[in-house]
């Protein structure tokens, strides 16, 4: 089944160190999401690709950074995790402009 | 800036009853709406969208009216099931060319047995 896969879906990390979630879609859609969302709170764009065009949403923070290598993958960076980084982190896909398909998250802890 | 957001942050309807959850949003641009569920633990799931030359559309138990005059978007969930207790998101966009969505607040919906 075409789908959208999220790897690990469940991370720990200590405070300050890199760690990178990724994500995979079998949809070949163009374009790709993160998001994050806290408990209890909707998800918040963080950036997206329109193919290989990068769009930063203006308040995400210059820790989070985001890599898309091919189609198919797309990875989230977090270059110095803090303890309010903690969060469920969502991938998304879409074809240009039909509605988004979510994976299943990668819950992050930092400790 | 502009926001989309719901009502009512928990909803509780006896199961076979229909349910209403409401959102309003502010940004008098949208053309796309979307409602998503959210089950624990799991990503949102796309339940039903709808643009704004329309104004309601009808999916397999549910259905989606939007009034654009006063900025209100509401889902309506026939005869609900336990399994229906989510988390629902209504989301819009203004983006034209490709769905850049913002989402609302969330409404809780729990189905009592």
């Amino acid at each position: 089944d075409a789908m959208v896969i999220q790897n690990p879906r469940y991370q720990v990390t200590q405070f300050g160190k890199p760690v990178t979630l990724s994500c995979s879609q079998t949809l070949n859609h163009n374009v790709m999401y993160w998001y994050q969302q806290k408990s209890s709170q909707a998800p918040k764009l963080l950036f997206h690709y329109y193919d290989k065009d990068f769009n930063n949403e203006a308040d995400t923070p210059d820790n989070f950074q985001s890599r898309r290598p091919n189609t198919s993958f797309c990875f989230l960076d977090i270059r110095s995790p803090g303890l309010g980084d903690a969060a469920m982190y969502l991938c998304a896909t879409s074809r240009a402009g039909r509605e988004q398909y979510f994976g299943p998250g990668t819950r992050l802890t930092v400790t | 800036g502009e926001s989309v957001g719901l009502h009512l942050p928990t909803l509780s309807v006896q199961e076979g009853d229909n349910s209403i959850i409401n959102c309003a949003y502010s940004n008098s641009a949208s053309d796309y709406f979307i409602w998503y569920k959210q089950e624990s633990g799991k990503g949102p799931q796309f339940i039903i969208d709808i643009r704004s030359n329309m104004d309601k559309r009808q999916g397999q138990r549910v259905t989606v009216l939007l009034n654009k005059t006063v900025k209100h978007l509401s889902l309506q969930i026939a005869a609900t099931q336990p399994g229906d207790s989510a988390v629902y998101f209504c989301a819009e966009s203004s983006s034209g060319g490709y769905q850049k969505v913002t989402f609302g607040t969330g409404t809780k919906l729990q189905v009592i047995p």
